[in-house]
């Protein structure tokens, strides 16, 4: 799987749009991109996930650049709840065999009122 | 539905004490996993499973057995617990096959070993 860099931590004020950056120079033609966020020490929540395309759902959009190399997730109105680790995620599609998602550092938002 | 399920919230044991940590799903799903988070750090993979019958080692597996009798139940037992295994445990779990797919996490459980 390719190897992501995202900053350690970012700051946004209380109904601003948070954009979170994920570099993955490394990413192969099959590969997703997954984000995932954990609030406080909770387990993992799904946020998003896309291939090529620019992706939207309740939660945030997904913004992928042409090359694919690296990726924004936007929150577009971010609130105190949405202060957590967010963890971006480049894997291939899952196959029989499992192919469980290696979470790295994330980077950690704190939105601030 | 209640997702996935861990039992216990909370544990503290001694140096060399065994113990299970419990993990169900009520969704059906072929694919389980656990995982260990240690302060300030991301996540980890144990062990994972396929399926009923079906386990494999992940990145951190040595210290821990599983089993998976059925599709719901996936335990991770510690068999002579260390100050090291002090962590955060997570179980995961999402459907089966090929494909994409979002992964379902329990609540966690944290371990002490003193």
């Amino acid at each position: 799987d390719a190897k992501t860099t995202q900053p350690t931590s970012m700051d946004c004020a209380e109904g601003r749009a948070a954009n979170l950056p994920c570099n993955h120079s490394t990413i192969s033609g099959n590969e997703y991109v997954y984000w995932y966020r954990q609030i406080h020490s909770q387990g993992p929540q799904y946020i998003i996930h896309g291939l090529k395309n620019n992706e939207t759902n309740e939660m945030a959009s997904l913004i992928i650049t042409e090359d694919r190399k690296s990726s924004t997730l936007i929150l577009p109105h971010a609130t105190l709840r949405d202060t957590a680790v967010y963890y971006c995620i480049v894997r291939d599609s899952y196959n029989n065999a499992g192919n469980m998602l290696t979470f790295g550092g994330g980077t950690r938002l704190m939105v601030k009122p | 539905n209640a997702g996935v399920t861990q039992t216990p919230k909370f544990q503290v044991l001694k140096t060399g004490q065994s113990m299970t940590l419990q993990c169900a799903q009520d969704m059906n799903h072929e694919y389980m996993s656990w995982y260990r988070q240690d302060p300030g750090m991301g996540l980890r993979l144990i062990h994972y499973s396929v399926g009923a019958g079906i386990t494999d080692q992940g990145e951190v597996p040595n210290g821990y057995n599983v089993s998976r009798s059925t599709t719901e139940d996936f335990p991770l037992r510690l068999l002579s617990a260390a100050p090291s295994q002090t962590s955060v445990y997570f179980c995961a779990s999402r459907q089966g096959g090929a494909g994409t797919g979002e992964l379902f996490f329990g609540e966690g459980s944290r371990l002490t070993v003193l």
